[in-house]
């Protein structure tokens, strides 16, 4: 069991450039979430899904894009980088399913600079 | 008001002192509060966890102590050790939804 992999591990952008944030889970998981971490600013949300083909806007989604083609994958996209846009992202999941545990499971994260 | 308030920023403690985290929040609608812990270079990972009928919740060195009046809640962990350095994350539930809302993280140092 992988849990929840993120790639790349790092990556620099330069301004207006785009790119797509890979996240997958191998735990049949219904639930997937976007997260970006800032100094002082916790983990705020961008976007979310709730199964294959439904996705949400979280509190901070502009400047991203996601999809949700298959349970296992939700990857992040950024059509025009920008430097607000430098953070670490992370991608979580959970199993939505009548009686599991709240917990979500978060990736390694992805470190991502625009320059 | 989804917004979960987390205090202090940052905090210091000598090994085998108490470090304690609070958190703070307005929607009553909250159903589940738990604590992350996240070690540099790495993604957060689930601590401990409470449900507001209940006001404490102990699991090891680790303690969440909920007063639902005060619509507060806090991680307290005793004997702390230098491992125990990380950030922490309190969060909290709408009840009904799938989202967590985080606190702005503590960052906690243990000094040996």
């Amino acid at each position: 069991n992988a849990g929840v992999t993120q790639t790349p591990k790092f990556q620099v952008l330069k301004t207006g450039q785009s790119m797509t944030l890979q996240c997958a889970q191998d735990m049949n998981h219904e639930y997937m979430s976007w997260y970006r971490q800032d100094p002082g600013m916790g983990l705020r949300l961008i976007h979310y899904s709730v199964g294959a083909g439904i996705t949400d806007q979280g509190e901070v989604p502009n400047g991203y894009n996601v999809s949700r083609s298959t349970t296992e994958d939700f990857p992040l996209r950024l059509l025009s980088a920008a430097p607000s846009q430098t953070s670490v992202y992370f991608c979580a999941s959970r199993s939505s399913r009548l009686g599991s545990s709240y917990e979500q499971y978060f990736g390694p994260g992805t470190r991502l600079t625009v320059t | 008001q989804q917004q979960v308030k987390q205090s202090p920023q940052s905090l210091i403690v000598q090994k085998g002192g108490i470090s304690i985290i609070n958190c703070a929040y307005e929607n009553t609608a909250f159903d589940y509060f738990p604590w992350y812990q996240q070690f540099p270079g790495k993604g957060p990972a689930l601590l401990i966890a409470i449900r507001p009928d209940v006001s404490e919740k102990k699991e090891g060195r680790f303690t969440i102590s909920f007063n639902k009046s005060a619509k507060q809640f806090s991680l307290h962990i005793m004997d702390s050790q230098p491992g125990d350095s990380a950030t922490y994350f309190c969060a909290a539930r709408i009840q009904g939804a799938q989202k967590l809302v985080f606190g702005q993280g503590t960052r906690l140092t243990i000094n040996p």
